[in-house]
């Protein structure tokens, strides 16, 4: 079984450019969730998605920071624009219902400068 | 208090060795329970659900308990292989908390 997809693995951007991240979801997962982990720390969820529907986006920065999922699988997440703080791992992470057992992809390394 | 705290270690222990980390969750109606291990730059990976009754799975056992709103994972006969940081995540009424890991290092 294939696993969860995320693309690109790198990215260097200057702050106030923009950058965005896709994520392809275990086939048949409804729930899929994007996450930000800072070197040292736990991830931190940022949106939650069931099927095409958000299920929880209370902790993103709404200022800066967008998710869809249009038809319910994959999956991007965008920045713009991106500050210094933001850089980060972002995780995708995919799991057949809410709550249940989550299976992450290996992530997108983003530096800001 | 923060959500999901654990002990940040890091833990060094040798070869063989049982060692054991806590996890404590301050909402008393959280659902469910897991372990993940993340390799340093990798992604997390489960280790295992915890069930209230308590499970294992070869080495590892983990248990759950509500009353003190903690959650233990424990590993017996330490390998090498095992150094990795350990995560526990909450479910939070469908809201995943995951603490920030506790580091276990095994040396021969």
């Amino acid at each position: 079984e294939a696993g969860v997809a995320q693309s690109p693995r790198y990215k260097i951007i200057e702050k106030r450019q923009s950058v965005a991240f896709w994520c392809n979801p275990i086939s048949g997962h409804a729930t899929l969730y994007w996450y930000q982990q800072i070197l040292g720390q736990g991830p931190k969820l940022l949106i939650q998605f069931q099927n095409n529907g958000v299920v929880d986006d209370s902790q993103l920065p709404k200022d800066r920071f967008s998710a869809e999922r249009l038809k319910g699988v994959d999956s991007t997440l965008k920045i713009q624009p991106a500050k210094l703080e933001d850089s980060a791992v972002y995780l995708c992470a995919s799991s057949l219902t809410t709550g249940g057992e989550q299976y992450f992809g290996p992530g997108t390394r983003l530096t800001v400068t | 208090r923060k959500e999901v705290e654990q002990d940040p270690g890091p833990f060094n222990v040798p070869e063989g060795a049982t060692v054991a980390f806590n996890c404590t969750y301050s909402n008393s109606a959280s659902q469910s329970f897991f372990w993940y291990r993340q390799d340093c730059r990798k992604e997390p990976k489960l280790l295992m659900s915890v069930y209230s009754s308590g499970n294992e799975d070869g080495r590892f056992t983990a248990q759950l308990n509500r009353a003190s709103q903690y959650i233990s994972l424990l590993i017996r006969d330490s390998k090498l292989s095992d150094s990795a940081t350990y995560l526990c995540v909450v479910n939070d009424n469908n809201d995943m908390r995951f603490g920030a890991g506790t580091r276990l290092t095994v040396k021969p």
